[in-house]
């Protein structure tokens, strides 16, 4: 059972538009949310979080929105650049659990 | 050198062979993960080390065999794989959960022929 749903295995985006990326997760437990970004032959590096007493959290370029009732988080990337062309990856964990369920990923493509 | 280190980056090996991957974090973290990611699925947690004890297994076959000798250094030992075992194996530490969650190292690819 995938605890932690990305329901687009990719996205292309003009430069410079926005890009959105979904995320869904069925555990009513999870209270903390991840955003990794992958670069080929490189691991996941960590981008945003949000904790589940947030509906909103933005870092410059990047905002995740989180909606408790749906289950539903999305990260919004505005605007968007070439070297935002990566593998999204979305994770789940709850307060005092080390440990991180992941999504499948979402690969960002930005067109030049 | 900072951050955690994987070695080595690429590994081909035969189902009868044995070999080991290496993972050393310098960020004086107090917990080391073991994760495997496929084409098209989730990472998936294969083992998790909190102060240098084994505290998940995730049902992983016996043939991925982990030992964390110090809370730096962790290792994923290898034998008699199944070319299904190919894939990219990635570790990772933490300290607690915090807002950063992992440190992720670059990984070993690892092809079993």
């Amino acid at each position: 059972d995938q605890q932690v749903k990305q329901n687009s295995p990719s996205l292309s985006v003009q430069e410079g538009r926005i890009s959105i990326l979904n995320c869904d997760y069925t555990n009513s437990m999870f209270d903390y949310f991840l955003w990794y970004k992958k670069y080929p032959a490189e691991g996941p590096t960590f981008l945003i979080s949000i904790s589940s007493i947030k509906d909103k959290n933005e870092d410059g370029r990047f905002t995740v929105f989180l909606n408790k009732s749906a289950k539903h988080l999305s990260l919004h990337i505005v605007p968007s650049q070439p070297g935002d062309s990566a593998v999204y990856f979305c994770a789940a964990t709850n307060f005092g659990n080390e440990k991180l369920t992941f999504g499948t990923g979402t690969r960002l493509t930005i067109i030049p | 050198e900072t951050g955690v280190t994987q070695t080595p980056r690429h590994l081909v090996m035969g189902m009868t062979n044995k070999k080991s991957l290496k993972c050393e974090q310098h960020l004086g973290h107090n917990a080391m993960y073991w994760y495997k990611q496929s084409a098209k699925k989730p990472l998936e947690l294969m083992f998790v080390y909190s102060l240098e004890e084994r505290v998940e297994n995730n049902s992983v076959p016996s043939r991925f065999s982990p030992e964390c000798p110090n809370s730096s250094h962790l290792f994923l030992h290898l034998h008699t794989l199944q070319p299904e075992d190919s894939a990219l194996y990635l570790c990772a530490s933490s300290q607690d959960r915090g807002s950063r969650g992992y440190t992720f190292g670059s990984g070993t690819r690892l092809t079993v022929v």
